[in-house]
Order: structure tokens, then sequence, then C-alpha cells
């Protein structure tokens, strides 16, 4: 989607190396979040940001990292990648003054 | 783009007739509501949204119904067209600082031509 950028897109990794995904917006927006997506378990957030070094835990945060150090950069970081890792991640970001969230176009993990 | 092959309910409808897509949501605290569309390839895009405050809200061929009292939401897509096929999810929120989206688990539109 405009505004967002994921990176990479596609990415194979093997169990135990640590990986890191990017996402970058240009909307100066305030909120940003993580996403998993797994077949018959829909969109699960993993981790979110409220501001600059401000973060906190989603629902499936373990195993999972992140930081954000400006406010257009979240990162997402998997300290030693598992096989129940792989997954299509989504970052999105909403304006704190309208509504509804816009996400990226994903990347898809595969771990080895 | 990514997607993903989800194991979803899938519902089938004739190019031309009216879908309806139901989702019931979990949380009575919720008190904001979205449904969203995702393309094979592509990650979810915002369709209609609607406040606790209301039980009905349209925009261009699509309509949002909310049922407080059962916990219940729904999509109308009026007039189903090939491109409406897709993955459709419903989300809910409770607005505020530091407001967290849970998302269904999603339905399967498939258009019959």
């Amino acid at each position: 989607d405009a505004g967002i950028t994921q990176s990479p897109r596609h990415k194979v990794t093997e169990t135990g190396t640590p990986v890191t995904l990017r996402c970058h917006q240009t909307e100066n927006h305030r909120y940003m979040y993580w996403y998993r997506q797994d077949p018959g378990h829909g969109l699960r957030l993993i981790h979110y940001s409220y501001g600059v070094k401000d973060t906190d835990k989603g629902e499936v945060s373990d195993g999972y990292s992140v930081s954000r150090s400006k406010t257009e950069d979240f990162l997402l970081t998997l300290e030693s990648a598992t096989s129940s890792q792989t997954s299509v991640y989504f970052c999105a970001t909403i304006d704190s003054s309208k509504d509804g969230y816009t996400f990226g176009s994903g990347t898809r993990l595969t771990v080895v | 783009g990514e997607s993903v092959g989800l194991h979803l309910p899938t519902l089938s409808v004739q190019e031309g007739d009216n879908s309806i897509i139901n989702c019931a949501y979990s949380n009575s605290a919720s008190d904001y509501f979205i449904w969203y569309k995702q393309e094979s390839g592509k990650g979810p895009q915002f369709i209609i949204d609607i406040r606790s405050n209301m039980d009905k809200r349209q925009g261009q061929r699509v309509t949002v119904l909310l049922n407080k009292t059962v916990k219940h939401l729904s999509l109308q897509i009026a007039a189903t067209q090939p491109g409406d096929s897709a993955v459709y999810f419903c989300a809910e929120t409770h607005t505020g600082a530091n407001s967290k989206l849970t998302f269904g688990k999603g339905i399967t539109l498939s258009v019959r031509p």
C-alpha cells in the first residue's frame, strides 16, 4: 500500500538464525503494528508501537522482539528462527486522527 | 505482495447477486469495527467501518450492519462482481490509547460468472 514498505518481500532462513524484518512508512503515523497470518488463524498481533521507543506485546509475541528508533521504521526480529515462525508477516499503521489501519504488502518468511 | 492459502469457509455467489458475509465478534467492550478485503498476493484493504453508536452504515455497494445485542457484524455487497472475489475479514477494537485491532478468521467470497 502507498506509504508502507515491507522488506524483504520473501526470505528463506535456517532454524536458529536471527532474522529482521523491516517496515518503513512515509506517513508519519504514530502507531505501527506487526501481524502474522497463518492458515486457520487469520491475522494475529505480534507486537505494536505507539511511538518512538514505545512498544508493547501482542497476543503471539513469544520468540519476537521489536524496535522503533524513529517514527518511520518498525523492525521485527526473530532472535532464533523456528519452523513455527514460518508465516506471512504484515505491518500496519494508523494515524490517530483517522479510522482504519493501512497494511503493507507482506513478507513471506520460510524457516527450514 | 503476499497472502496465505487460508483454509476458510467459502461463500459462493452468482455474479450480480447480493452477498452477505457474517461475523461474530467476541469482546463486548469493542466499539469500533472494520471490514477488510484481502486479494491474493496483497495485504488487507480497508472496505468500511462502523462505530458502536451506529447500527448501519453504507458505502459504495457495501453496507455494514452491527447488532451489539448478539455481537454480530455483517457486510452486504450489492450486485457482486468478479472483482469482489477475495477473503473478507472483520476486525474489532476498543478505541482509545494503544488500541489494538483483533481480526476474525476470515471468509472466502467466490463469485461465479
